[in-house]
């Protein structure tokens, strides 16, 4: 079965500075990967997807994200962070499952505070 | 991508009782889902909802407690049955359009049982 990790529960990064946010996948072929964003008391805005082709994936709001087959990682980055990129982030990984049905499935999330 | 509204965006209910979950979406679509978020937790699936043909639910879930309904390729409801207070999450419909795994979210509804 398909499965994602997000190691960092909490991140806490100044505003302006870089960001990356970790995810690693667990599947046999080769998955579609996707990140969300959830502001507070919001739904889950898709910030970009893999699906095949070129590993480094430009999505909204001035992220990308790379997709590493050998380290099976999608990680989330962004050159300069602003106050508005507080939120939670979560990676997910659409895949097919023991039951044969097409499903997303959801990382744990990562908190990202921004600090002035 | 779609403009996805839920109605209600919140409610408290009392334990015992059961809560209907509105999704209304901006354009026809196939494939309709709801999924459940935990208190600090991610987004677990419920159900698929294709319109057309009965809901399918993913393992842990039942129709008796979570019946869901598609009457057209634009509407889906969610009812939570005889909840407890283990049932207040924020629940979720989401839409694919592209594929089942490019999905859009609604903005969800936060349902409190006493």
């Amino acid at each position: 079965a398909q499965s994602v990790t997000q190691p960092d529960i909490h991140i806490t990064v100044s505003e302006g500075a870089s960001l990356e946010l970790r995810c690693n996948y667990s599947y046999g072929a080769t998955p579609y990967l996707f990140w969300y964003v959830q502001s507070p008391g919001q739904g889950l805005q898709l910030l970009l997807k893999y699906f095949s082709g070129d590993t480094l994936v430009q999505g909204i709001k001035g992220f990308e994200a790379e997709f590493k087959r050998s380290q099976s990682s999608f990680n989330l980055r962004k050159p300069s962070v602003h106050w508005s990129d507080a939120a939670e982030y979560f990676c997910a990984v659409g895949a097919v499952s023991n039951f044969g049905n097409e499903k997303l499935t959801f990382g744990t999330g990562t908190r990202l505070t921004i600090i002035p | 991508s779609a403009v996805i509204s839920q109605k209600p965006s919140r409610d408290i209910c009392q334990r015992g009782t059961s809560l209907t979950i509105q999704c209304q979406v901006d354009s026809q679509v196939t494939m309709m889902f709801w999924y459940r978020q935990q208190p600090g937790q991610s987004l677990t699936l419920i159900a698929t909802a294709n319109q057309g043909s009965e809901a399918t639910y993913e393992s842990g879930f039942v129709i008796d407690k979570f019946p869901i309904s598609r009457p057209n390729l634009t509407f889906s409801t969610l009812t939570v049955s005889n909840m407890s207070p283990e049932d207040s999450s924020i629940y979720l419909c989401s839409v694919g359009l592209a594929s089942t795994y490019e999905q859009y979210f609604g903005p969800g509804t936060r349902l409190t049982v006493t």
